[in-house]
C-alpha cells in the first residue's frame, strides 16, 4: 500500500539554522510528493512539490528533491526564520487518493 | 479571493445525532476531498470527489457519507455520531486532482459527547 513516513518532532532550533526534516514514503506506481506547512488554527498550504523522480521542488528557501533510489523527499533550508515555525507534513499522491504523513512540528527561537 | 469555505467551525453534538459539515469552493474545481486530523496520526483521507455525481472512499471512510450534486459543494454528513468521530476534519479541492495542489478550508473541530 502508500504510506509516507516523517520524522518525529518536536523541533526545536535557533533563528538561522540549518533546517532538515526526513520524509520516507511507500508507493506503488510513480507518486508526486508534497510538502505542506500548517500554521496555528489555519488549514494547510501547499510549500512545494515533485511529481517525478530527481525533481526538485523549492519555494520561500525551502527545497526537497524527490528520490526514487531512496523514496525519500527531505525537507530542507538552510537558514530558519522565526516566520517558519508552523507544523510540516509530508504528502504523497497515487491516483486521485492522498497519503500524508504524521507532521513535524517546528518551533524556532530567536 | 478565491477559496474553500466550510462550515461550522466548531460543533459539539451528541452520539447518534444526525450533523452534515458543509464545504464549498468557489475557483471552479473538479476534485474535492474531506480528510481529518488526529494526533499522532496526520491527515488521513475519507472520500474524494473527481466530478459532480462521482465519488470514492479514501482510507477512513467508515461512519461518514458525501455527496456532489454540485461542483462547488461537497458535504460532510455523519449519520450516526459517536465519540471516535471527534476530530479537527478539512475539506480540500483542486484543478484535477492528485497532480495538483490542494486548497485547504480552515477546518472544523468536531466533538461527538
Amino acid at each position: 500500500g502508500n504510506s509516507v513516513t516523517q520524522m518525529e518532532g518536536p523541533v526545536t532550533l535557533s533563528e538561522e539554522a540549518f533546517l532538515t526534516i526526513n520524509c520516507t514514503y511507500t508507493a506503488t506506481g510513480y507518486p508526486s510528493l508534497f510538502w505542506y506547512v500548517q500554521y496555528p488554527g489555519e488549514g494547510l498550504q501547499l510549500l512545494l512539490k515533485a511529481t517525478k523522480a530527481d525533481d526538485k521542488g523549492s519555494n520561500k528557501g525551502f527545497e526537497a528533491t524527490y528520490r526514487k533510489e531512496t523514496t525519500s523527499f527531505h525537507l530542507e533550508k538552510g537558514s530558519v526564520q522565526v516566520s517558519d515555525s508552523a507544523v510540516y507534513f509530508c504528502a504523497l499522491s497515487a491516483g486521485n487518493q492522498f497519503y500524508f504523513g504524521t507532521g513535524t512540528s517546528l518551533t524556532v527561537i530567536p | 479571493e478565491a477559496q474553500v469555505t466550510q462550515n461550522p467551525r466548531y460543533l459539539i453534538t451528541v452520539t447518534g445525532k444526525k450533523l452534515t459539515v458543509t464545504c464549498s469552493q468557489n475557483m471552479n474545481h473538479e476534485y474535492m476531498s474531506w480528510y481529518r486530523q488526529d494526533p499522532g496520526l496526520g491527515l488521513r483521507q475519507i472520500y474524494y470527489s473527481m466530478n459532480v455525481e462521482v465519488t470514492d472512499k479514501g482510507d477512513v471512510p467508515e461512519g461518514y457519507k458525501v455527496s456532489r450534486k454540485e461542483k462547488r459543494n461537497f458535504p460532510l454528513i455523519l449519520e450516526s455520531p459517536s465519540p471516535n468521530q471527534t476530530s479537527l476534519y478539512f475539506c480540500a479541492s483542486s484543478r484535477l486532482g492528485g497532480l495538483e495542489k490542494l486548497f485547504f478550508g480552515s477546518g472544523t473541530q468536531l466533538s461527538v459527547l
